[in-house]
């Protein structure tokens, strides 16, 4: 089964640090992953999208990286504000199934001041 | 540009009760989604559609009924309500690819419908 798992589940830093997100997956084919932010009773916003073909996108201060022979990404997030509070998932494509993405349960930021 | 809208954004039903939740886009996206978002279980795919008149099965499609006549509407159909559908309810829509290479892949979501069965 295709399944996509992220950790941990909540994370609490102050301000500044510098924090990386994990995310795994199942089965090495895939065609992409995204990373998703989402505020609490907001929907969800694309972060970053890394192709199968990539080992890494950048977007600010944030850079997320891929391992697909591991079956492994990570969100790091470069000197975290408050305003970087949020959830964020992890989303797959695996290979075969159109454009179903199979998401994470995600991790719950909190950054305080 | 509006994106993604999704109506209603908050719904009570009781057990029984049927519902269509609507769904719009104006972005001209072929792919179009429902998800359900639980607590702790991350957001899992209803029903999805490629095109206009196409539609497929996602990961928990029982009790959930949809249709796709035209390229901008997906509306998802509710006909017996239940208290386990009882969820927050996202569409999301996407120029199609069959393959990779192409950041037009980029999922657009809706704000999200919540719904609480009683």
């Amino acid at each position: 089964k295709q399944e996509v798992t992220q950790i941990p589940a909540a994370l609490s830093v102050p301000e500044g640090e510098n924090l990386v997100l994990n995310c795994s997956f199942t089965d090495s084919a895939i065609y992409n992953l995204q990373w998703f932010r989402q505020d609490p009773g907001k929907g969800l916003t694309s972060l970053l999208l890394i192709q199968s073909s990539q080992r890494e996108q950048t977007s600010g201060r944030l850079n997320a990286s891929l391992d697909k022979s591991s079956g492994r990404s990570t969100l790091y997030i470069a000197a975290s504000q408050p305003g970087d509070s949020a959830t964020y998932l992890c989303a797959v494509r695996f290979s075969g199934g159109y454009n179903k993405l199979i998401f994470g349960a995600g991790t719950r930021l909190a950054v305080h001041p | 540009n509006a994106g993604v809208t999704q109506t209603p954004k908050f719904q009570v039903l009781k057990t029984g009760q049927s519902m269509t939740l609507q769904c719009a886009q104006d972005m001209n996206h072929e792919y179009m989604s429902w998800y359900r978002q639980d607590p702790g279980m991350g957001l899992r795919l209803i029903h999805y559609s490629v095109g206009a008149g196409i539609t497929d099965q996602g990961e928990v499609p029982n009790g959930y009924n949809v249709s796709r006549s035209t390229t901008e509407d997906f509306p998802l159909r509710l006909l017996s309500a239940a208290p386990s559908q009882t969820s927050v309810y996202f569409c999301a829509s996407s120029s199609f690819l069959a393959g990779e290479g192409s950041g037009a892949n980029v999922l657009t979501f809706g704000a999200g419908s919540r719904l609480t069965v009683l």
